[in-house]
C-alpha cells in the first residue's frame, strides 16, 4: 500500500529565517505531487505541483519554492520567510491518468 | 469559472440527522468532484467522489448527489453521529489539468449528541 510522509509536524521559525519541508511517497513510482497551503483552518490553495523530477509548476507567485529532486521525495523550501507564510502545509500525490489525490498529515508552520 | 462554492460555512447537526453540504461550480470542463473529510491537525481524506455521467453516488452514510444541468452538487450524511464533526471539502478536477484539484472554502460540520 501507498503512505505519504511529512515533515516536520510542526515548526516555530523566526521571520528571515529559511525553511525546508520535506515530503515522500512509499509504495508507488512516479506519482504527481502537490503542495498546498492552508491557512486559518479552512480553504486549501495549491502551491506546486510535480509530473515528474525536475518538473514542476508554480500556481501563484509566492515567497517559495519547490524542488523535486527524487522521483518520490518533494521539498518547499523559502530563503527568508515572512510572517503570512504561517499555515498549515499539506503535501498530496495521485497516480498519473488517476484523479484521486491523497495528502499527508500536513506540516503546522509558525513563523514569529 | 474555475471557482467551487461551498455552502453553507458552518453547520450544526443533532445526532440522527441529516446533514448537507452543498458545492456550484461555473466550469463545464470539470469532470471529476471529490469530497475530503478533515479532522483538525489532520490532512484532509478523501470520502467520495463521483463523475457527471452519474446523478447520485452512496457509500454507507455518505451520498454525493449531482445535478449537471444546475452545476452543483451535495453531499449528504445521513444519520449524523457525533464522530462525523469535522470540516468537509467539496473539489472539482478537470483531466487537462494533470489532476490538479479546485477546493471548495470547507463547511464546519458540528454534530451534537
Amino acid at each position: 500500500s501507498q503512505t505519504i510522509h511529512q515533515w516536520p509536524a510542526t515548526l516555530v521559525q523566526p521571520v528571515g529565517s529559511p525553511l525546508s519541508l520535506e515530503c515522500t511517497v512509499e509504495g508507488t513510482s512516479n506519482p504527481n505531487l502537490y503542495w498546498y497551503r492552508q491557512a486559518a483552518g479552512r480553504g486549501l490553495q495549491l502551491l506546486f505541483y510535480s509530473i515528474g523530477i525536475d518538473q514542476i509548476s508554480s500556481e501563484v507567485p509566492q515567497n517559495l519554492s519547490a524542488s523535486r529532486p527524487q522521483d518520490r521525495q518533494f521539498i518547499l523550501s523559502s530563503k527568508k520567510l515572512l510572517l503570512s507564510d504561517s499555515g498549515f502545509y499539506l503535501c498530496a500525490w495521485n497516480r498519473d491518468f488517476s484523479y484521486e489525490q491523497y495528502f499527508g498529515p500536513g506540516t503546522r508552520l509558525t513563523v514569529t | 469559472q474555475q471557482q467551487v462554492k461551498q455552502s453553507p460555512q458552518s453547520l450544526i447537526v443533532q445526532k440522527g440527522g441529516i446533514s448537507i453540504i452543498n458545492c456550484a461550480y461555473e466550469n463545464t470542463a470539470f469532470d471529476y468532484f471529490p469530497w475530503y473529510q478533515q479532522f483538525p491537525g489532520k490532512g484532509p481524506a478523501l470520502l467520495i467522489a463521483i463523475r457527471p455521467d452519474v446523478s447520485e453516488k452512496k457509500e454507507g452514510r455518505f451520498t454525493i448527489s449531482f445535478n449537471k444541468s444546475a452545476k452543483q452538487f451535495s453531499l449528504h450524511i445521513m444519520d449524523s453521529q457525533p464522530g462525523d464533526s469535522a470540516t468537509y471539502f467539496c473539489a472539482a478536477s478537470m483531466d487537462n489539468q494533470g489532476g490538479k484539484l479546485i477546493f471548495g472554502q470547507g463547511t464546519e460540520l458540528s454534530v451534537k449528541p
